[in-house]
């Protein structure tokens, strides 16, 4: 029930592209949803994040869907360029007193020029 | 502002050896958190201070490994002895959340630790 199951685990995109990644949870005490983005050799870094009071967040060219109902996130990335190139992981926590993130198991994304 | 430094980033050495990873995060953040990163295994919370203070541990593997944080600028990861199955990049993280709103954690750049 702690898991988060993220699809797919690589994704190719040409440039322009819209790339869609997805993740599912079951735990419906999760009230925190973030994604992280990961370059070769750095740390994950926070991307965008959704609470599941609301169905869509949207940052620039990034955007989070969540569908409560189903249990499951996505994170959609417009206009895909090779500088997103990373890994991508989704991640949720609940409120256990402190940010006790499940992370997914990661996308490596490939956006070809 | 400096981010979370993590040192040393690369750490090659024989099984059976003490391994001593060490963080400083990000001057004025309260949280502090320990990651394992693995293929196997993804991305595995060990261990979580709140003000110098370890709160949940549940993720630490076993006996072998210790985490201390002496000081609100510095905490250290201690596998001793040390089995090349602990071969991962260990992460540190750290944020000003405790239980309230969800800040951001800030994550370091990794120790790269292969245990032969």
């Amino acid at each position: 029930q702690q898991q988060v199951k993220q699809s797919p685990q690589s994704l190719i995109v040409q440039k322009g592209g819209i790339s869609i990644i997805n993740c599912a949870y079951e735990n419906t005490a999760f009230d925190y949803f973030p994604w992280y983005q990961q370059f070769p050799g750095k740390g994950p870094a926070l991307l965008i994040a959704i609470r599941p009071d609301v169905s869509e967040k949207k940052e620039g060219r990034f955007t989070i869907s969540f569908n409560k109902s189903a249990k499951q996130f996505s994170l959609h990335i417009m206009d895909s360029q090779p500088g997103d190139s990373a890994t991508y992981f989704c991640a949720a926590s609940m409120n256990t007193g402190f940010q006790k993130l499940v992370f997914g198991t990661g996308t490596r994304l490939l956006v070809s020029p | 502002d400096a981010g979370v430094i993590q040192s040393p980033r690369h750490e090659v050495t024989e099984m059976g050896q003490e391994v001593t990873l060490r963080c400083k995060p990000i001057s004025g953040h309260n949280s502090l958190f320990w990651y394992r990163q693995t293929m196997m295994r993804g991305l595995e919370l060990l261990i979580y201070f709140n003000n110098n203070v370890p709160i949940d541990d549940s993720g630490m593997p076993e006996d072998r490994f210790s985490a201390k944080m002496p000081n609100a600028s510095f905490s250290t990861l201690k596998i001793q002895p040390s089995e090349p199955r602990d071969s991962a990049v260990y992460f540190c993280a750290s944020t000003t959340d405790w239980g309230i709103g969800n800040q951001p954690q800030h994550f370091g750049d990794g120790t790269r630790l292969s245990i032969l």
